[in-house]
């Protein structure tokens, strides 16, 4: 089935304890994207990546680390989480159109 | 600044027709989308518009004019299971991968 996974799909954590959101597609998709999604703010792009090692920032980059090692794979890093990054985080690819994007689940990460 | 604005909400009943609208300022246009996010759930893609005019998938179709930086969202025999936020987006540069999305409406279908 093709499909975008993220995991974890919930995590609790505490300020400055660094973590790793997973993001895997298994559609071939060149294209990868961060977003965040805050009541009232819809969704807003953190990172974007258009291939394997090219990656480029988001209108929110702030606080997030990212990278491109394969294909298949754009896990989303915060090295020191604040309160502030509370918010559901979606991972979503892409083959050649920008615009027709398939998204992950989502993960819904507290930052206390 | 770039932008998108569409209407918070729409109440709509059963059966009827409703119509969303996306006004974009944004330094450039390479095509905008709309989106479907049932609560809790991932946004899933609906319609793309690269050219003016109206494009169809079923009860739902999208439109476009550049020259209005304007689009809209219409969709026909609303369902229940319609009821949902929609989201229209834009890609404002050629030559990278940045979206903007609109804040997003929500739609309430009512029997």
């Amino acid at each position: 089935e093709a499909q975008v996974t993220q995991n974890p799909r919930y995590l609790i954590t505490v300020t400055g304890k660094k973590l790793t959101v997973t993001c895997s597609q298994n559609m071939n998709h060149e294209y990868m994207s961060w977003y965040r999604q805050d009541p009232g703010l819809g969704l807003r792009q953190i990172y974007y990546s258009m291939n394997v090692e090219v990656t480029d920032k988001g209108d929110v980059p702030e606080g997030y680390k990212v990278s491109r090692k394969e294909k298949r794979n754009f896990p989303l890093i915060l090295e020191s989480p604040s309160p502030n990054q509370t918010s559901l985080y979606f991972c979503a690819s892409s083959l050649r159109s920008l615009h027709e994007q398939y998204f992950g689940p989502g993960t819904r990460l507290t930052v206390t | 600044g770039q932008s998108l604005e569409q209407p918070s909400e729409v109440t709509a009943v059963e059966g009827a027709i409703v119509q969303i609208n996306c006004t974009y300022q944004t330094s450039g246009f390479y095509g905008l989308s709309w989106y479907q996010q049932h609560d809790g759930g991932a946004p899933t893609f609906l319609s793309y518009n690269g050219l003016d005019g109206l494009e169809e998938t079923g009860r739902f179709s999208s439109f476009l004019s550049r020259s209005d930086s304007y689009g809209y969202l219409l969709l026909q025999e609303l369902q229940m299971k319609d009821s949902a936020s929609y989201f229209c987006a834009v890609k404002a540069t050629s030559n990278t991968g940045k979206l903007i999305f609109g804040q997003g409406t929500t739609l309430q279908v009512k029997p």
